[in-house]
């Protein structure tokens, strides 16, 4: 158990619509990282918070936001799903804000689009 | 812009075999390196990193991996692996000046024969 606790586990959901995945970074780290895994992009990075402000920025689409709140959980907002939104989304989190540091990583959130 | 290369997708081997995993990447300055290990139904954890240093670095459960730089390589090792190393092996990157994203492999599946 690395600390970090995402949710829900799985999701399945239609084309069009919108969810939201938490995801709650261990005890006294200030930074949660977000990324999606799937079959042909391998594993990207998507935003980095730090401490409630946006940190960095990868491979993030436009219909996907973020948010890091005062009690350093995030949210992953994925809106007008496609097929091709299905992967499982990882969240991390890590002391600092440099990702020089390991990261330690939560369960991941399963999305089915269908 | 940082990428990172896996060569192997798919590796098996029976128990004690020696175990090596290809990582090259792609970045002109100075590079953190990491390997990740994802045991199934588990999350992603830390096995072993490179700042600086010896470019031969120990991590966890008997794996270690060489720097070299003039190879942009950083590939893990095992001199005798066991069923129990069972999983999927990530290498990653950050570049000193590629902002806070760290870049992952595609991934090798280990699969060891008992």
């Amino acid at each position: 158990d690395s600390g970090v606790t995402q949710t829900p586990k799985h999701l399945i959901t239609a084309t069009g619509q919108r969810v939201t995945l938490r995801c709650s970074p261990r005890s006294g780290d200030l930074s949660v990282y977000w990324y999606q895994q799937s079959l042909d992009q391998g594993l990207q990075f998507l935003i980095q918070y730090y401490n409630g402000e946006e940190r960095a920025k990868g491979n993030i689409l436009e219909r996907f936001s973020a948010q890091q709140f005062p009690d350093l959980h995030s949210e992953l907002n994925l809106s007008s799903l496609e097929l091709g939104d299905s992967a499982l989304y990882f969240c991390a989190s890590s002391p600092q804000g440099t990702s020089s540091y390991e990261q330690y990583f939560g369960p991941g959130t399963r999305l089915t689009v269908t | 812009a940082q990428s990172v290369s896996q060569h192997n997708h798919h590796v098996i081997l029976s128990e004690a075999a020696s175990l090596e995993l290809g990582c090259n990447y792609s970045y002109g300055g100075t590079v953190n390196l990491f390997w990740y290990v994802q045991y199934p139904g588990q999350h992603l954890q830390l096995l072993l990193k490179y700042f600086s240093g010896d470019p031969l670095v120990k991590g966890i459960k008997g794996f270690e991996a060489e720097f070299i730089k003039s190879k942009f390589s950083f590939n893990l090792r095992k001199p005798s692996v066991q069923w129990s190393d069972t999983a999927e092996y990530f290498c990653a990157v950050k570049g000193q000046n590629a902002g806070n994203m760290l870049t992952f492999g595609g991934g090798t599946r280990l699969m060891v024969k008992p």
